[in-house]
């Protein structure tokens, strides 16, 4: 079982605050992912990180912002929450080696963290 | 085109029979292939990593993989009202950024 929490599981929050939400994982990987998903609908890659001090934005345009000063510590940060932003936030990580072969591509499995459900008022 | 493709369901079988979930993919350069389970309201969970063609068994699923094709499909054998979850195609083409999910097939199993 994957060891990735995030914090807090529910968050609601009035418009215009700034907002934190939490991941953590022990298991070292390299990877780590933040992915919003509306109820019954897909997940949206929001932002990555390859490692330390490495961020990069997904395809879902976001608003909200990354850092990556530790290995197992992902924050995402909302400046100032909108209604728009009520979601589901799911963290995920990877273990990410290079290579072709088996372990190599089984590396590329993202584990996923219990979520944060966010309601903006 | 959507990178993965999915049939969004809802998948309706009676318990115990075989439930098929299918997928289709647009990249012929992907790699790796894997089914996540997500229940309601919670965060997805690995099911079955493939990365040759054929099939790969585990348990009560099976996946398996036609890259000619760029199909891969899920087969649930002796489908529980337990198993009743949307459930995830997700395609590595081999990028960091080239990770891509399905929007999910929903599963229900009736007792």
């Amino acid at each position: 079982e994957a060891d990735i929490y995030q914090t807090p599981r529910y968050l609601v929050i009035g418009t215009g605050k700034k907002i934190t939400l939490e991941c953590s994982q022990t298991m070292g990987h390299d990877k780590m992912y933040w992915y919003q998903q509306d109820p019954g609908m897909e997940l949206h890659l929001i932002h990555y990180s390859y490692g330390v001090n490495s961020t990069e934005k997904g395809d879902l345009s976001s608003e909200s912002t990354v850092s990556r000063i530790r290995t197992e510590h992902f924050p995402l940060t909302l400046e100032s929450a909108r209604p728009s932003h009520t979601s589901q936030y799911l963290c995920a990580s990877s273990e990410g080696l290079s290579g072709l072969d088996s372990k190599s591509l089984f590396a590329d499995t993202q584990y996923f963290g219990p979520g944060t459900r966010l309601t903006v008022l | 085109q959507k990178e993965v493709e999915q049939n969004s369901g809802p998948l309706s079988v009676p318990e115990g029979a075989i439930a098929s979930l299918n997928c289709t993919y647009s990249d012929r350069g992907s790699q790796s292939f894997f089914w996540y389970r997500q229940y309601s309201g919670k965060s997805p969970e690995l099911i079955m990593f493939i990365y040759s063609n054929g099939d790969k068994e585990d348990g009560r699923f099976t996946a398996q993989l036609n890259k000619a094709s760029q199909y891969v499909s899920l087969l649930i054998r002796d489908s529980q009202p337990s198993d009743s979850a949307t459930y995830l195609c997700a395609v590595n083409s081999g990028g960091f950024n080239k990770f891509y999910f399905g929007s999910g097939t929903k599963l229900n199993v009736k007792p």
